[in-house]
């Protein structure tokens, strides 16, 4: 099993421009979220999904858009990039929110610059 | 709402004993993980508590206590590849996982 793989692992982008950070995950699970990061902090929820077809907001939604037509898909979409989305992107996945065991399984990161 | 507050910074020499705690405000709270992270690295699971009172896993407890809204993190017999940032997440019977803003171990020789 590959886990949970998300692409593109860099990106720099201008401002106004768009793209989609890539999250796919190979264990049949549930929940999926996408957080980031910003340097010395926490990671802060962005969008999260119970299951295929249905997404909700997190902590900081603006800015960005989710889908998730299939279990293992979560792609993020940012419009229009503003140098405060500035960030580290994780994607995570669990069985069922974690009510069981706790265990988010988070991919390797996509680090994002925008200027 | 949701809030998780932890130390920002810990520091304890090779072999000693660190707790790190955690204390919560979380509307639907389920459960309290703890997770690891290295510099540049993706966060990594070490514990969780779904029910009041102590979890061991090796040199790493947890322990929660719901009547305090409050947890924390043991590590024993530390080790130098134990410096890393540390975080609490408060798990919510909605889906989400919120997290603190973590803690800064610095082990020393």
């Amino acid at each position: 099993n590959a886990g949970v793989t998300q692409t593109p692992k860099f990106r720099i982008l201008k401002i106004g421009q768009s793209m989609t950070l890539q999250c796919t995950q190979d264990m049949n699970h549930n929940y999926m979220y996408w957080y980031r990061q910003d340097p010395g902090m926490g990671l802060k929820l962005i969008y999260y999904s119970v299951g295929a077809g249905i997404t909700d907001k997190g902590e900081v939604p603006n800015g960005y858009n989710v889908s998730r037509s299939t279990t293992e898909d979560f792609p993020l979409r940012l419009e229009l990039a503003a140098p405060s989305q500035t960030s580290v992107y994780f994607c995570a996945s669990s069985y069922t929110a974690g009510l069981n065991t706790g265990e988010l399984f988070f991919g390797e990161g996509s680090r994002l610059t925008v200027l | 709402g949701q809030s998780l507050e932890q130390p920002s910074e810990v520091t304890a020499v090779e072999g000693a004993i660190v707790q790190i705690n955690c204390t919560y405000q979380t509307s639907g709270f389920y459960g309290l993980s703890w997770y690891q992270q290295h510099d540049g690295g993706a966060p990594t699971f070490l514990s969780y508590n779904g029910l009041d009172g102590l979890e061991e896993t090796g040199r790493f407890s947890s322990f929660l206590s719901r009547s305090d809204s409050y947890g924390y993190l043991l590590l024993q017999e530390l080790q130098m590849k134990d410096s890393a940032s540390y975080f609490c997440a408060a798990n919510t019977n909605a889906g989400k996982s919120t997290f603190g803003d973590g803690t800064t171990l610095t082990v020393k020789p």
